[in-house]
């Protein structure tokens, strides 16, 4: 069956320490996937996005995803954490089904970063 | 350049009032996508237009829940009667849905509380 999973639920990093989000998937075929975040009280904002091409995709604020087919895995790095980088933090992906491209979330991870 | 629009971005109502929520999609977007977040259940997609029909309804809850699109830059969720059940945050999501690309791209959402 399709579907993204998140392993952590939460993680807890200093400032300044690097950051590695998990995300794995299950799908038939080649993926697009994406990275939300999620503030407090806001909604969820584009990271990035992978749909074909170079496996190391960069993003907004800082952020990476490198996607691996070998481990189904399209994980979210952060060389070093910034205090406003604690949020929710949603892997995505494109599946079509029942004719249109339906996008499948993770559990999503929370964030939070310790001065 | 204007992202999703929603409002109101806080409702409070009490059980058994008409509630209905507004969203405004990117210029140019023709898919609109409601979607529910709760604690116990995450990000539920309640429906689907694209090009202003209802393509996919499987996820409104009940009868209870409706919406609408009457033009290509707007929709309504409307949920008459609610119930405290309904307590939850409410966002849409607009994109371009062609058949190579797809990124969808979130309001800011409304929470919704049902005394």
């Amino acid at each position: 069956a399709q579907s993204v999973t998140q392993p952590d639920i939460h993680i807890t990093v200093s400032e300044g320490a690097s950051l590695e989000l998990r995300c794995n998937y299950s799908y038939g075929a080649t993926p697009y996937l994406f990275w939300y975040v999620q503030s407090p009280g806001q909604g969820l904002q584009l990271l990035l996005k992978y749909f074909s091409g170079d496996t190391l995709v960069q993003g907004i604020k800082g952020f990476e995803a490198e996607f691996k087919r070998s481990q189904s895995s399209f994980n979210l790095r952060k060389p070093s954490v910034h205090w406003s980088d604690a949020a929710e933090y949603f892997c995505a992906m494109l599946m079509f089904s029942g004719g249109y491209n339906k996008l499948i979330f993770g559990a999503g991870t929370r964030l939070a970063v310790h001065p | 350049d204007a992202g999703v629009i929603q409002s109101p971005r806080h409702e409070v109502t009490e059980m058994g009032q008409e509630v209905t929520l507004r969203c405004k999609l990117i210029s140019g977007h023709n898919s609109l996508f409601w979607y529910r977040q709760t604690m116990m259940r995450g990000l539920e997609l309640l429906i689907y237009f694209n090009n202003n029909v209802p393509i996919d309804d499987s996820g409104m809850p009940e009868d209870r829940f409706s919406a609408k699109m009457p033009n290509a830059s707007f929709s309504t969720l409307k949920i008459q009667p609610s119930e405290p059940r309904d307590s939850a945050v409410y966002f849409c999501a607009s994109s371009f849905q062609d058949r190579y690309t797809d990124t969808q791209y979130f309001g800011p959402g409304t929470r919704l509380t049902v005394l």
